[in-house]
């Protein structure tokens, strides 16, 4: 089993939607939960991180972590095409600076 | 801004060949990493270094090895290049903070294939 398990998608929305993006994950020792964003033929960039459960808000992006229930969550409102990419979810142990990513989920926003 | 740059953007290598893949960064960061990126795994961490001529292995070392003689240069090496090694290879760089986590940042990939 997989310790972060990440929906591949491809997901497509229209322009303007609330979209949500899910990792489960199954270490409890994870204590940073981070959201990359990879566009087509680029590197991974980091969106956002929170740490422990609760919500981070930057923008149109709200970052969710449920600890008791091994899920994170990225909400994106009033999505964009621009917001067309692979997102990744990524998590690292306490003390730790190994990164271990969820597989990725493609959205796609439609016109 | 943070820079990472790698040498190549596509290879096309025979099986057998010795691969050098080169990564820079310019942020003066201590750690460095390479990953692997294939379709249905994600990134898995290959190597990473903490400090020049220092390095350990990531989840997948095997068939790889690395060198990292200057701090802003991490080169991964495929001693005999196999087409199981085919895939896109992202590095990335990042300063160990005092608090929260190191933020690494990633260069454009390189898409090996080996034939």
């Amino acid at each position: 089993q997989k310790e972060v398990e990440q929906d591949p998608g491809p997901l497509s929305v229209p322009e303007g939607a609330i979209v949500s993006l899910n990792c489960t994950y199954s270490n409890s020792a994870f204590q940073y939960f981070m959201w990359y964003r990879q566009y087509s033929r680029k590197g991974p960039e980091l969106l956002m991180y929170t740490y422990s459960s609760g919500n981070k808000e930057d923008g149109r992006f709200t970052a969710q972590v449920d600890k008791s229930s091994k899920y994170i969550s990225l909400f994106i409102r009033d999505s964009q095409p621009s917001d067309s990419a692979t997102y990744l979810c990524a998590m690292i142990k306490g003390g730790g600076n190994k990164l271990t990513f969820g597989t990725g989920t493609q959205l796609k926003v439609e016109l | 801004d943070v820079k990472v740059t790698q040498s190549s953007r596509y290879l096309v290598k025979r099986t057998g060949e010795k691969v050098f893949l080169e990564c820079v960064q310019d942020m003066d960061h201590e750690n460095m990493f390479w990953y692997r990126q294939d379709p249905g795994l994600g990134l898995r961490l290959i190597y990473f270094s903490y400090d020049v001529k220092m390095k350990e292995k990531g989840d997948i070392p095997e068939g790889y090895s690395v060198s990292r003689e200057k701090k802003e240069r991490f080169s991964l090496i495929l001693e005999s290049a196999s087409t199981n090694q085919t895939s896109m290879y992202l590095c990335a760089s990042s300063s160990t903070s005092g608090s929260g986590p190191d933020t690494q940042y990633f260069g454009p990939g390189t898409r090996l294939t080996v034939l």
